[in-house]
């Protein structure tokens, strides 16, 4: 049961133009949502979050928006530059219900051309 | 660098050995998470600790798996009698306490079970 889904495994974006990365989610209790980033090797990287009161965070060139009535979220990078290539996962969790742990989904490898 | 820290990187045993990782969360953060990673998934949770106390387990955890946070700071993740299913990225994340939490991973530490 897979409850974050990340429906495309790759993406490539030229240089200068936005990349979109998109997630969505079944649960319906989910309320804080994560984006990370991950080199090879290495462990994620915090980007940005959204708790489920926003529809809209921003941050420098990173934005993500939360439909919570279509249970989607997004992740644009404008301008994409080649160092944003990577993998890159949304994560979910359930806060009011208590807990704090995160649900991830599989990943979307983004290959930003120069 | 005040990040999250986890020991050994790599570790490679035979089937049938115990195993136990080490991580040290950011000093000021009170959650710690143990989190498994395989190829072309995301992490997979395993369990988090608020101070020392373990408040949730995921139900995947074989009775093999131990983790313990004996005074509220460093964890440790024993495996006992390691199988090759075993073999995978353990990653640990630590987060302060806030609603929400953001988590901030360690490296990993790469498991191979020969």
């Amino acid at each position: 049961d897979q409850q974050v889904k990340q429906n495309s495994p790759s993406l490539s974006v030229q240089e200068g133009r936005i990349s979109i990365l998109n997630c969505d989610y079944t649960n319906s209790m989910f309320d804080y949502f994560l984006w990370y980033k991950k080199y090879p090797a290495e462990g994620p990287t915090f980007l940005i979050s959204i708790s489920s009161i926003k529809d809209k965070n921003e941050d420098g060139r990173f934005t993500v928006f939360l439909n919570k009535s279509a249970k989607h979220l997004s992740l644009h990078i404008v301008p994409s530059q080649p160092g944003d290539s990577a993998v890159y996962f949304c994560a979910a969790s359930a806060t009011t219900s208590g807990t704090y742990k995160y649900i991830f989904g599989t990943g979307t490898r983004l290959k930003v051309l120069a | 660098d005040t990040g999250v820290s986890q020991d050994p990187r790599h570790k490679i045993t035979k089937r049938g050995q115990n195993v136990t990782f080490r991580c040290d969360p950011i000093s000021e953060h009170n959650r710690l998470y143990w989190y498994r990673q395989t190829l072309g998934q995301g992490p997979e949770f395993l369990t988090y600790f608020q101070n020392e106390a373990q408040l949730e387990k995921s139900r995947l955890l074989s009775d093999r798996f131990s983790a313990e946070r004996p005074k509220g700071s460093f964890s440790t993740l024993e495996i006992q009698r390691t199988e090759q299913g075993d073999s995978a990225m353990y990653l640990c994340a630590s987060s302060p306490p806030a609603q929400g939490g953001e988590q901030y991973f360690g490296p990993g530490t790469r498991l191979t079970v020969t």
